[in-house]
């Protein structure tokens, strides 16, 4: 879906290097998310917001940060990249619907971690 | 904590025949269970979704069953194409904004 955007595409880091990813989107949708992405693990969780005053921990918040800068932008920062951090990160997006919305997602960030 | 279970996570089929999916959750709050597609390199997309209060769902050569007494849901793809070939995930939502994603099952439609 064109109207979520990711960048940088892929990023090959050192270890101890702060990088950051970003996510715009043009939907109009006040929630977003971040999700890391690891074969044969799914989708896990790692932060999202429901508006721009509002960020919450997901499931695997360690070692990563959030802002929210403007209603249409969520970026995501590793402080001090690790190895282990390496994966596939999806940010996402949502309009609120009682709880059963779907979730559009952008075409992913390749983080390599060396 | 809440998780779900994705089974298989493998799949071949030969082209034209039925493909099963089946997850199980764990929270009784779920009402809420979508399927998402991802190619290969791609970003996962949306498929077809389920609400609590039907128990079937059919969009063309995909459904999806719902059991909310045994906690389960499936996908069901008939008629398989080579173009069908990606990984599959079910999910589960609670009435909140949070989805609980199973491990995905990698589906090759063999020609």
């Amino acid at each position: 879906d064109a109207d979520v955007t990711q960048t940088p595409r892929n990023r090959i880091t050192k270890t101890g290097k702060r990088i950051m990813l970003e996510c715009s989107q043009t939907k109009g949708h006040d929630r977003m998310y971040w999700y890391r992405q690891d074969p044969g693990l799914g989708l896990q969780l790692i932060y999202y917001s429901f508006d721009v005053k509002d960020i919450n921990k997901g499931e695997i918040s360690d070692g990563y940060s959030v802002s929210r800068q403007a209603q249409a932008k969520f970026s995501l920062s590793l402080e001090s990249a690790i190895p282990n951090q390496t994966a596939l990160y999806f940010c996402a997006t949502s309009r609120p619907s009682g709880g059963q919305e779907t979730q559009y997602f952008g075409p992913g960030t390749r983080l390599l971690v060396l | 904590g809440e998780n779900v279970e994705q089974h298989p996570s493998t799949l071949s089929v030969q082209e034209g025949d039925s493909a099963v999916i089946k997850c199980t959750y764990s929270d009784s709050a779920s009402n809420y269970f979508p399927w998402y597609k991802q190619e290969l390199g791609k970003r996962p997309q949306l498929i077809i979704d389920i609400r609590s209060n039907v128990g079937e769902k059919k969009d063309q050569r995909i459904a999806v069953t719902l059991n909310k007494t045994a906690k389960h849901f499936s996908l069901h793809i008939t008629e398989t194409q080579p173009e069908d070939s990606a990984v599959y995930f079910c999910a589960a939502g609670s009435g909140t904004y949070k989805y609980i994603f199973g491990t995905g099952t990698r589906l090759k439609v063999l020609a």
